[in-house]
């Protein structure tokens, strides 16, 4: 089946800190992988996709690059800001379908401090 | 462009009680889904529908009833409230893993 595990939180961080948040996924067939964001209060919000294998999505200054051989699709931001406080969402869709389920990590809380 | 539209954004219910939140998007997604969201659990799929007049079960539907009468509207209806239902709620319309979030309803049962 599909699943995705991503490393628990919370994660705390200074400002200009180096961000990973690291995501693993279990897939049956060629997925697509995203990283979502929920600030507080709000909704999620797509933060940025790879849609096949050596993809690199890119947003924000966030970065993730889909690994198959590894099964990873690990978050990275070179330099945080507070205002990157927000849980963040690892998550997988089969690239089969265009119904759109996805199958969500559990959540990785971020904290970053002035 | 309103995308996911989801009513009320706080409730507060007595135990026993029924009420329906209320879900809509504009995007005509034929893909929609509710979760509910608790500290340290993620997000957890209740329900989903794939069009309208077909709808499934996800990982924790009991308690919990949905429709799909027309590809808009997706409300969940909560048949009699149980404090282990407070939580907070989010629709999501999608199309190929791309989500549409509504802005969460905050459900506390007492």
């Amino acid at each position: 089946g599909n699943s995705v595990t991503q490393m628990e939180g919370p994660v705390t961080l200074s400002e200009e800190a180096f961000l990973t948040i690291n995501c693993t996924y279990t897939a049956t067939g060629y997925p697509s992988l995203f990283w979502y964001v929920q600030y507080p209060g709000e909704g999620l919000q797509l933060l940025l996709k790879a849609t096949k294998a050596d993809d690199k999505g890119s947003n924000k200054g966030f970065e993730a690059t889909y690994r198959k051989e590894t099964t990873s699709f690990h978050l990275e931001k070179g330099s945080v800001q507070v205002s990157d406080s927000a849980v963040y969402f690892c998550a997988l869709s089969d690239r089969g379908s265009t119904l759109g389920r996805l199958y969500f990590g559990r959540g990785t809380q971020l904290t970053v401090w002035p | 462009n309103a995308g996911v539209t989801q009513t009320p954004k706080f409730q507060v219910l007595k135990t026993g009680q029924s009420m329906t939140l209320q879900c809509a998007q504009d995007m005509n997604h034929e893909y929609m889904s509710w979760y509910r969201q608790d500290p340290g659990m993620g997000l957890r799929l209740i329900h989903y529908s794939v069009g309208a007049g077909i709808t499934d079960q996800g990982e924790v539907p009991n308690g919990y009833n949905v429709s799909r009468s027309t590809t808009e509207d997706f409300p969940l209806r909560l048949l009699s409230a149980a404090p282990s239902q407070t939580s907070v709620y989010f629709c999501a319309s999608s199309y190929s893993g791309l989500a549409f979030f509504g802005q969460g309803t905050r459900l506390t049962v007492v």
